[in-house]
């Protein structure tokens, strides 16, 4: 079975300053990972994805995340944050022979004061 | 291109109404989910289907829920009798087969009084 964890409720940072939101993963056999992000009164948005290949992956917005095997941990990062990216933020996770389905973890709220 | 379109926005009905959701996926996209979001439970997968097929219904609550979806550019999520708790946000999802990103419409907010 598939699990993904997003140990953190809540994340405040402060503009300018870098940003971390956590996530790790807990699959057999190689994953696929997501970050999605979520505005009020709308639905989630793709950030970007690992498949397999650099662990380094860079998506939308000037967010990146960086796959660690043995870690087991896809953590989204912004060198730079702002106010702007204040919103909900979701990890998932699928595996091949699985369809589409993703399992999503529970969201961590990614709050950017002035 | 049009994204996910999920009608209505808003729905508020008495407990006991039957409630009707509907949801018009990316064209071409071959998978399509639906997600009930609430602050108690967060994201659930309720069912999904690929290719107008249901392959994984283990998450819709009870029997109060169906799910349809008759062609490749339609489906419902249908709630007959509705009661209080089935109150949240829905959200239908599609996608292309394969390690390809869901697609999220708006959602539907159901209040059910």
């Amino acid at each position: 079975a598939q699990s993904v964890a997003q140990p953190e409720d809540q994340v405040n940072v402060a503009e300018g300053n870098p940003l971390t939101v956590k996530c790790t993963y807990s699959v057999s056999g190689n994953p696929y990972l997501f970050w999605y992000v979520q505005y009020p009164n709308r639905g989630l948005q793709f950030l970007l994805k690992y498949i397999t290949g650099d662990n380094l992956v860079k998506g939308s917005y000037g967010f990146e995340a960086e796959f660690n095997k043995s870690q087991t941990s896809f953590h989204l990062k912004k060198p730079s944050a702002l106010v702007s990216d204040s919103a909900l933020y979701f990890c998932a996770s699928g595996i091949n022979n699985a369809g589409n389905m993703l399992t999503f973890g529970g969201g961590t709220r990614l709050m950017v004061k002035p | 291109d049009a994204g996910v379109i999920q009608s209505p926005r808003h729905e508020v009905t008495e407990m006991g109404q039957e409630v009707t959701l509907r949801c018009k996926p990316i064209s071409g996209h071959n998978s399509l989910f639906w997600y009930r979001q609430t602050m108690m439970r967060g994201l659930e997968l309720l069912i999904y289907f690929n290719n107008n097929v249901p392959i994984d219904d283990s998450g819709m609550p009870e029997d109060r829920f169906s799910a349809k979806m008759p062609n490749a550019s339609f489906s419902t999520l249908k709630i007959q009798p509705s009661e209080p708790r089935d109150s949240a946000v829905y959200f239908c999802a599609s996608s292309l087969l394969g390690d390809q990103p869901q697609h999220f419409g708006d959602g539907t907010r159901l209040s059910i009084l």
